[in-house]
């Protein structure tokens, strides 16, 4: 089975420009989960989506946004992009919303702003 | 909102040596507990997790993880490390969302 896939895999882009980033969930599961993981940290919570709809946010700009689709899949959005933004960018998966549901990650998008 | 706290954020142990990672976290709630780890050049995959019941769970790779919650605590063990056990681990709470914290890079010398 398909785990977790993200596209693309690395990415260059200049400050100022708009970026989308793509997640695709583990059959059957309905949340997914984004995170941003700058060096020498964790993860840090950016949006949950379930069912189409935002379930939660972290605390990141507005700049920041996130769509889920029909089937799932999911989209992150960063407009305006700063040089703080370059990251990997991480895509979970969950069979439900709720907290007692185990999260699988994709191999995550790296992000570079120069 | 949750937060998580690793203490350690490099170890370095021989092979055989006995490991134990610290994780804190602050929620008055009912939380969800987890530990995570990210070989190099690979994806997060979960070692173990923690939901209700026995406070002392097994994971996978003979890892062990201890839930005391009058400390908030929930911390890895293993009593003998590996080489391949080279890696980085995150505990992580999941209260509304999952938090994690900022990781602990195990080196085992061989």
């Amino acid at each position: 089975d398909a785990g977790v896939t993200q596209s693309p895999t690395h990415l260059i882009k200049t400050r100022g420009q708009q970026v989308t980033l793509r997640c695709s969930p583990i059959s059957g599961h309905k949340s997914v989960s984004w995170y941003q993981q700058v060096l020498g940290q964790g993860p840090q919570f950016i949006f949950q989506y379930y069912e189409k709809e935002e379930r939660g946010r972290g605390n990141f700009p507005d700049r920041f946004s996130a769509r889920q689709f029909p089937n799932y899949s999911s989209e992150l959005n960063v407009n305006a992009l700063l040089l703080g933004d370059s990251a990997l960018y991480l895509c979970a998966s969950s069979l439900a919303q709720n907290m007692n549901t185990e999260a699988f990650f994709g191999q995550g998008t790296r992000l570079t702003v120069v | 909102a949750q937060s998580v706290s690793q203490h350690n954020h490099h170890v370095i142990l021989s092979e055989a040596a006995s490991l134990e990672l610290g994780c804190n976290y602050s929620y008055g709630g009912t939380v969800n507990l987890f530990w995570y780890v990210q070989y190099p050049g690979q994806h997060l995959q979960l070692l173990l997790k923690y939901f209700s019941g026995d406070p002392l769970v097994k994971g996978i790779k003979g890892f062990e993880a201890e839930f005391i919650k009058s400390k908030f605590s929930f911390n890895l063990r293993k009593p003998s490390v590996q080489w391949s056990d080279t890696a980085e681990y995150f505990c992580a709470v999941n209260a509304h969302d999952m938090r994690f914290g900022a990781g602990t890079r195990l080196t085992v010398k061989p």
